[in-house]
């Protein structure tokens, strides 16, 4: 099945340790987001990238990293200059940038020990 | 001013009910407009994409009024599986990224 796939589901951090959420889609789509979400908040955008080896900075980029490499594949590193990380964490793709709408994959929640 | 607004309820409505969200932008050039349905803990899922002229999917009606810059998602005899969070989401132009309203929360009850 086409889609997009986050891992892991749950995910906790150390103090002063950096992450990596992964974020893969089969569905041939040029542009992928991260957004995270906190508690009855909506989406804010971190990065995102139009097309593969190019990345922007999202509303809220400071504390975090992405690479696209590949074209199906945009992990996100939560570093620990992100001082509040604990969020759920969602990656999504699109056709294009113009081609509109995003598909989401299901989450990464994300805590701090 | 937020760039997308959402009145984020909750709305408390019967099962059978109609009701009715609107979503306020700022940007008078945007151009491609969404609501998307979320459940508790769970990724937003798109439910329609917003026309001009407006468009309807079974017991749900969009519409999108540029004069006055919002959208309205109906939602006709309501069901109680229709209970979640509506998110709509806005193109600003011709930026390449969606905006985020907070989402309303509608709950029907029995």
């Amino acid at each position: 099945d086409g889609g997009i796939t986050q891992s892991p589901k749950y995910l906790f951090r150390k103090e002063g340790q950096n992450v990596t959420l992964s974020c893969e889609q089969n569905l041939n789509h040029d542009a992928m987001y991260w957004y995270r979400q906190d508690p009855g908040q909506g989406l804010r955008l971190i990065y995102y990238s139009q097309i593969v080896n190019d990345f922007q900075k999202g509303d809220i980029a400071e504390g975090y990293s992405v690479s696209r490499e590949k074209k199906e594949s945009f992990p996100l590193t939560v570093t620990s200059a992100q001082k509040n990380p604990t969020a759920f964490y969602l990656c999504a793709s699109s056709e294009d940038r113009f081609n509109q709408p995003q598909h989401f994959g299901d989450g990464t929640r994300l805590s701090i020990l | 001013r937020k760039e997308v607004e959402q009145d984020p309820g909750p709305f408390n409505v019967p099962e059978g009910a109609t009701v009715a969200f609107n979503c306020t932008y700022s940007n008078s050039a945007s151009q491609s407009f969404f609501w998307y349905r979320q459940d508790c803990r769970k990724e937003p899922k798109l439910l329609m994409s917003v026309y001009s002229s407006g468009n309807e999917d079974g017991r749900f009606t969009a519409q999108l009024n540029r004069a006055s810059q919002y959208i309205s998602l109906l939602i006709r005899d309501s069901k109680l599986s229709d209970s979640a969070t509506y998110l709509c989401a806005v193109t600003p132009s011709n930026t390449g990224k969606l905006i985020f309203g907070q989402g309303t929360t509608l709950q029907v009850k029995p």
